[in-house]
C-alpha cells in the first residue's frame, strides 16, 4: 500500500470553476500535510500546509483535512489557466521527522 | 524566506562518468537536507537524508556507493552519481528546512541525462 495516494488525473475544469483535488494517506500517525504545485520541468513549490482537522483558507485555495478518514483535499476557486500544473500531496509521517512522502500528483488543466 | 540553490540545473554526461550536484541553503543553516529523485510522470521519491558532519541515511533500494552524499558544512550538501548509466537519468531535487520550521523548501532541481 502506498503511503500517499492521489488520483493521477488528468483533471480538466473550465476557467472560473472550482477544482477539487483529493489525497489519502496510510499512516494514521501522520502529523503534517502539504500541497505542492509543480509545473512541468520545475521543482515543487508550496501552496498550502495544514495540521489540524477542518478547513484552512488562503486566497483562492482551501485545504481540508479529516484525520479520521485519513483524507486531505485542496479546493481551488475561480480556477485560472495559470493554475494548470501537477499538484502533489505530501505527508510528514511522524513528529521529529522532516522528510515528506509524496503522492504521484494530480495533473490539473484549466481550460480558458 | 528560505532559499535553496541547486547546481547545475541540467547536465548531460556519458555513461560511466560521475556527476556532482550541489545543494546550498543561501540564507539559513541546514543541518539536514533531503535528496529526492523524480522520473517522468512519477512522484518524488526520497533517496537519502543528508546530515551535516555525519553519514547520510539512505532509503531502501538506494545504493550508497553509487549515490555519494557529502554534507561538509551547514549550507552545502553534494550528491555525486558515480559511474552513471542511462537508467540514472532523472530529475534530482534537494530540499532543506530552517531548524524548527515545518516546511521544506526545494531547490530548482537538476536534470541529469546519461547518454
Amino acid at each position: 500500500q502506498k503511503e500517499v495516494e492521489q488520483n493521477s488525473g488528468p483533471l480538466s475544469v473550465p476557467e472560473g470553476a472550482i477544482a477539487s483535488l483529493n489525497c489519502t494517506y496510510s499512516d494514521r500517525g501522520s502529523q503534517s500535510f502539504f500541497w505542492y504545485r509543480q509545473y512541468s520541468g520545475k521543482s515543487p513549490e508550496l501552496i498550502m500546509s495544514i495540521y489540524s482537522n477542518g478547513d484552512k483558507e488562503d486566497g483562492r485555495f482551501t485545504a481540508q483535512l479529516n484525520k479520521a478518514s485519513q483524507y486531505v483535499s485542496l479546493l481551488i476557486r475561480d480556477s485560472q489557466p495559470s493554475d494548470s500544473a501537477t499538484y502533489l500531496c505530501a505527508v510528514r509521517a511522524k513528529t521529529g521527522a522532516n522528510n515528506l512522502f509524496f503522492g504521484t500528483g494530480t495533473r490539473l488543466t484549466v481550460i480558458p | 524566506g528560505a532559499v535553496v540553490s541547486q547546481h547545475p540545473s541540467w547536465v548531460i554526461c556519458k555513461s560511466g562518468t560521475s556527476v556532482k550536484i550541489e545543494c546550498r541553503s543561501l540564507d539559513f543553516q541546514a543541518t539536514t537536507m533531503f535528496w529526492y529523485r523524480q522520473f517522468p510522470k512519477q512522484s518524488l521519491m526520497l533517496m537519502a537524508t543528508s546530515n551535516e558532519g555525519s553519514k547520510a541515511t539512505y532509503e531502501q533500494g538506494v545504493e550508497k556507493d553509487k549515490f555519494l552524499i557529502n554534507h561538509a558544512s551547514l549550507t552545502l550538501s553534494t550528491l555525486t552519481v558515480t559511474s552513471a548509466h542511462p537508467e540514472d537519468s532523472s530529475f534530482y531535487i534537494c530540499s532543506a528546512s530552517v531548524s524548527g520550521a515545518n516546511v521544506l523548501t526545494f531547490g530548482a532541481g537538476s536534470r541529469l541525462t546519461v547518454l
